[in-house]
C-alpha cells in the first residue's frame, strides 16, 4: 500500500529561525515527489523533484529529494509570519495517482 | 482564467440524501482528482482520472462515483450521504504527469 509520512506534525518557531520538514515515502513504481503549501484554502503547488540530489530552490524554500533513503526534505530559511501554513508532502507513482501525507503544521511566531 | 472550479462552495445535507459536488477547468488539463480533506488526515485521494472516459479509484473510493465525458468536467456524485463524509473536497486538475495539481477552492459539505 502506497503511504507517505511526514514529521513533524507540527512545529512553532520563532520569525528567522531555519526549518527542515521531512518525508518519507513508499509509493509504487515512483514518479516523482511533490510540495505543496496550504494556508486558509486550497494547496498551492512549491516543488517536483524527480531526481536525488538535486536541489530546488525558490526564494527562501528549497528542497531535495534522495531516492535511496525515499526520502525528500523542505527547507525554509528566515522564516516569516506569512510561511505559518501546513505543508503537504506527496508521492506521485506511475500509474498517476498522487498520495499525500497528512502534512505539517507550521506555525511561526513573531 | 478561471482554473478549477468548484460548486457548490458549502453545502449540507441530510443523511440519505444524495448529490453531485461539480468540478470544472478551463486548462484543457487531462488529469483530474477529487480528495477529501479531514482534520489531521492531510488530502486523501477519492478518485481521479487520466483523460476523458477513463476514471480510476483512489484510497478511499466507497460511497462515491465518478464519471469523465469531457475533458472538463469531473463530477463527484454520492449516492446516500452518511455522517462519514463530512469533510472538505477538493479538486485538481493538471495538464500532464510532469506538472503539479491546481486545486479549486473547496466544498465544505456536512452531513446530519
Amino acid at each position: 500500500e502506497d503511504k507517505v509520512v511526514q514529521s513533524p506534525l507540527s512545529l512553532v518557531v520563532h520569525e528567522g529561525d531555519t526549518v527542515t520538514l521531512n518525508c518519507s515515502y513508499e509509493v509504487t513504481n515512483f514518479r516523482s515527489l511533490l510540495w505543496y503549501k496550504q494556508e486558509k484554502k486550497a494547496p498551492t503547488f512549491l516543488f517536483m523533484l524527480t531526481s536525488s540530489g538535486i536541489e530546488k530552490k525558490s526564494g527562501r524554500l528549497s528542497s531535495i529529494l534522495d531516492k535511496k533513503e525515499l526520502s525528500s526534505i523542505l527547507n525554509i530559511t528566515a522564516t516569516q509570519t506569512g510561511d505559518s501554513a501546513i505543508y503537504l508532502c506527496a508521492g506521485h507513482t506511475r500509474d498517476d495517482k498522487i498520495i499525500f501525507g497528512k502534512g505539517t503544521r507550521l506555525h511561526i511566531l513573531p | 482564467n478561471a482554473g478549477v472550479t468548484q460548486t457548490p462552495k458549502f453545502q449540507v445535507l441530510k443523511t440519505g440524501q444524495s448529490m453531485t459536488l461539480q468540478c470544472a477547468q478551463d486548462m484543457n488539463h487531462e488529469y483530474m482528482s477529487w480528495y477529501r480533506q479531514d482534520p489531521g488526515m492531510g488530502l486523501r485521494l477519492i478518485h481521479y482520472s487520466v483523460g476523458a472516459g477513463i476514471t480510476d479509484q483512489g484510497e478511499v473510493p466507497n460511497g462515491y462515483n465518478v464519471s469523465r465525458s469531457t475533458t472538463e468536467d469531473f463530477p463527484l456524485r454520492l449516492l446516500s450521504a452518511a455522517p462519514s463524509q463530512t469533510s472538505v473536497y477538493f479538486c485538481a486538475s493538471r495538464a500532464t504527469a510532469n506538472y503539479g495539481y491546481t486545486f479549486g477552492s473547496g466544498t465544505r459539505l456536512t452531513v446530519v
